[in-house]
């Protein structure tokens, strides 16, 4: 099946270092990639929508120069956490769109647990 | 409004039986897709099923099947013959038209017991 990798798995840092996520579809090509954020216990939160070769969509609400954005290739997306504090700690976690697949689902990779001290 | 509606938040299932997990959702768009996802504890997203809102049979995927209900607006997931690696959180999400983006519902955590 459709395979995602996001490295790195968990990153601990100190308040104002900024840490980079990445998101690679494997067997794929994507040319949209989303970018999600995950409190403990609760659904799912669409940040943004990553489109290669464009700058992304950001939802309502998400700051664009806190949560940076580039995807330079069909198979590659990543998310700068700049600045980082400890309201940014959560676990993030990124998906692609298979448009070889019925349905063009998302799949998703296996997340980054972010602890800002 | 929410656009997709989990009501039970938490379910315990015996091994070997079959659970049902409920969904509803709510667009005005005749064009959507229906999934469902299960998230382990260790935190992964797994796609299970996909159901179109214009196929005519509901999908089934293995152990899974979608009960598929259009005029109720309802998706819900059937799992046979549960096993206790089925113990995880699920997610059910919902794409509209021909935008890509999906819509989840807040998840049921299902429980197997031996």
């Amino acid at each position: 099946g459709a395979v995602v990798s996001q490295h790195p798995s968990r990153v601990i840092c100190k308040s104002g270092t900024s840490v980079k996520i990445e998101c690679r579809s494997l067997d794929f090509q994507a040319t949209t990639m989303f970018w999600y954020r995950q409190f403990p216990k609760q659904s799912l939160m669409l940040m943004a929508t990553s489109n290669e070769g464009s700058k992304a969509t950001y939802e309502q609400g998400v700051e664009k120069d806190k949560f940076l954005i580039n995807h330079a290739s069909l198979t590659l997306s990543t998310l700068t956490v700049t600045s980082a504090h400890p309201e940014d700690s959560s676990f993030y976690i990124c998906s692609a769109r298979d448009p070889g697949q019925s349905g063009q689902p998302q799949h998703f990779g296996d997340g980054t647990r972010l602890s800002i001290l | 409004a929410q656009k997709i509606t989990q009501t039970q938040p938490g379910m315990f299932v015996q091994e070997k039986e079959a659970v049902t997990l409920d969904c509803t959702y709510d667009t005005s768009d005749p064009s959507y897709g229906l999934f469902w996802y299960k998230q382990p504890s260790s935190g992964e997203m797994i796609f299970l099923i996909y159901q179109g809102s214009y196929d005519q049979q509901n999908a089934t995927e293995g152990r899974y099947s979608l009960n598929f209900q259009k005029a109720r607006k309802s998706a819900n997931l059937v799992i046979s013959a549960s096993q206790l690696g089925d113990s995880a959180m699920y997610f059910c999400a919902m794409r509209e038209g021909r935008k890509y983006k999906l819509s989840f519902g807040a998840g049921t955590t299902v429980t197997v017991r031996a």
